[in-house]
């Protein structure tokens, strides 16, 4: 299967400051990437969708203003968590879709994020 | 509207078993994709197996196969062979015609009893 990397796995900071992570497809170009937050024992939340060139499509309820997202390259999406509260503690996970007809969805290992 | 419906929050299997997890799906598109991801307990989801909507033949990927009845709109997973490494959280999901649209099912926690 193709490789999506996410990166940090984990990441813990203080309420107030802002948090960037990464998500890089690194065996195929990808178009679209999706951020997804995970509550536990909970089913994939999609947060938005992130195209390559334009600005990233939020889901109702996500403010944007909050979770910036960049897709400044067909490998390489990131989300930064500005100003974070411990509200925001989760489990943040992106996927690249591959455009081949099949549009499978390859997932990162995810970030588990937690604020103090 | 569509959507995925998973009804089985938790399954147990003895090691060595075959097991069926149960997806239906609701779509009104002509052409869809089906897929079923697991995640273990690190987090990471893992794709196991896709179904194209007008594929002829169950999709088959080593252990797992899909029972794909369309009429019914199911696409049940199984397990064959179960493994501890098996047991994880397994998520039924389901593009749209465009393939922008994607819906996940609430998942099945398996779990494989030595």
């Amino acid at each position: 299967g193709a490789v999506v990397s996410q990166h940090p796995s984990r990441v813990i900071c203080k309420s107030g400051t802002s948090v960037k992570i990464e998500c890089r497809s690194l065996d195929f170009q990808a178009t679209t990437m999706f951020w997804y937050r995970q509550f536990p024992k909970k089913s994939l939340m999609l947060m938005a969708t992130s195209n390559e060139g334009s600005k990233a499509t939020y889901e109702q309820g996500v403010e944007k203003d909050k979770f910036l997202i960049n897709h400044a390259s067909l490998t390489l999406s990131t989300l930064t968590v500005t100003s974070a509260h411990p509200e925001d503690s989760s489990f943040y996970i992106c996927s690249a879709r591959r455009r081949d007809g099949k549009n499978i969805q390859y997932f990162g290992a995810g970030t588990r994020l937690s604020v103090l | 509207a569509q959507k995925i419906t998973q009804t089985q929050p938790g399954m147990f299997v003895q090691e060595k078993e075959a097991v069926t997890l149960d997806c239906t799906y609701d779509t009104s598109d002509p052409s869809y994709g089906l897929f079923w991801y697991k995640q273990p307990s690190s987090g990471e989801m893992i794709f196991l197996i896709y179904q194209g909507s007008y594929d002829q033949q169950n999709a088959t990927e080593g252990r797992y196969s899909l029972n794909f009845q369309k009429a019914r709109k199911s696409a049940n997973l199984v397990i064959s062979a179960s493994q501890l490494g098996d047991s994880a959280m397994y998520f039924c999901a389901m593009r749209d015609l465009t393939g922008n649209q994607f819906y996940f099912g609430t998942g099945t926690s398996l779990t494989v009893i030595p």
